[in-house]
């Protein structure tokens, strides 16, 4: 993947987690925005954060993103059983002309 | 309410081709870009083709150029992905996506290629 994220993470519930996102100049470091799904099993993924900061309308606030430089992270605060699943930042780069994900991170609670 | 109902998906040989679907209700395409985004098994997302609101616009990946064609019907409100030459490494859930990275982004619930012999 173009975008390169943590296999994975875990923490126990109630903890705080980061989920780190690390491009290119081509694609963050060029000022594109990343925004970030969530992938529960068998299901499609879900918006979760836009534009490097904004949530959807009905995303909990213990989720928000954070883009500097050429990376950005994903940080779930006050972690719950539910948030177990899969998460993929997304931006658009240059040199692909396309849209490209990241490799995609589990997360675990304990 | 925003739906994308993805169809056409199914088992195909490789070499041959398929033809997936997106009906789109709740918005009208026209005003919107739309996206294919596939998901091998067991494996991350992969943006696939776009085409833009007006339809003066259309990329691919360069793993599907020459092989996949996207299209629409505004009159239907149907978005389509026409799948030529299809090879063991397109086999993936298919996602329709409107507006992908922006407040609007919705994602359809996915259909399944399997390219086998």
């Amino acid at each position: 993947s173009v975008l390169t994220q943590p296999p994975s993470v875990s923490g126990a519930p109630g903890q705080r987690v980061t989920i780190s996102c690390t491009g290119s100049s081509s694609n963050i470091g060029s000022g594109y925005d990343v925004h970030w799904y969530q992938q529960l099993p068998g299901t499609a993924p879900k918006f979760l954060v836009y534009g490097n900061t904004n949530r959807p309308s009905g995303v909990p606030d213990r989720f928000s993103g954070s883009r500097s430089g050429t990376s950005a992270s994903l940080v779930i605060t006050g972690l719950q059983a539910e948030d177990e699943a899969d998460y993929y930042c997304q931006s658009f780069d240059s040199s692909l002309s396309g849209y490209v994900f990241g490799s995609g991170t589990k997360v675990t609670v304990l | 309410e925003v739906q994308l109902v993805e169809s056409g998906g199914g088992l195909v040989k490789p070499g041959g081709s398929l033809r997936l679907s997106c009906a789109a209700s709740g918005f009208m395409l026209s005003r919107f870009s739309m996206n294919w985004v596939r998901q091998a098994p067991g494996e991350g997302l992969e943006w696939v083709s776009t085409i833009t609101h007006t339809g003066g616009y259309i990329n691919y990946a360069d793993s599907v150029k020459g092989r996949f064609t996207i299209s629409r019907d505004i009159a239907n409100n149907s978005l389509y992905l026409q799948m030529d030459s299809l090879r063991a490494e397109d086999t993936a859930i298919y996602y329709c996506t409107r507006d992908i990275g922006t407040r609007d982004d919705s994602w359809g619930q996915g259909t399944l290629v399997t390219v086998s012999s």
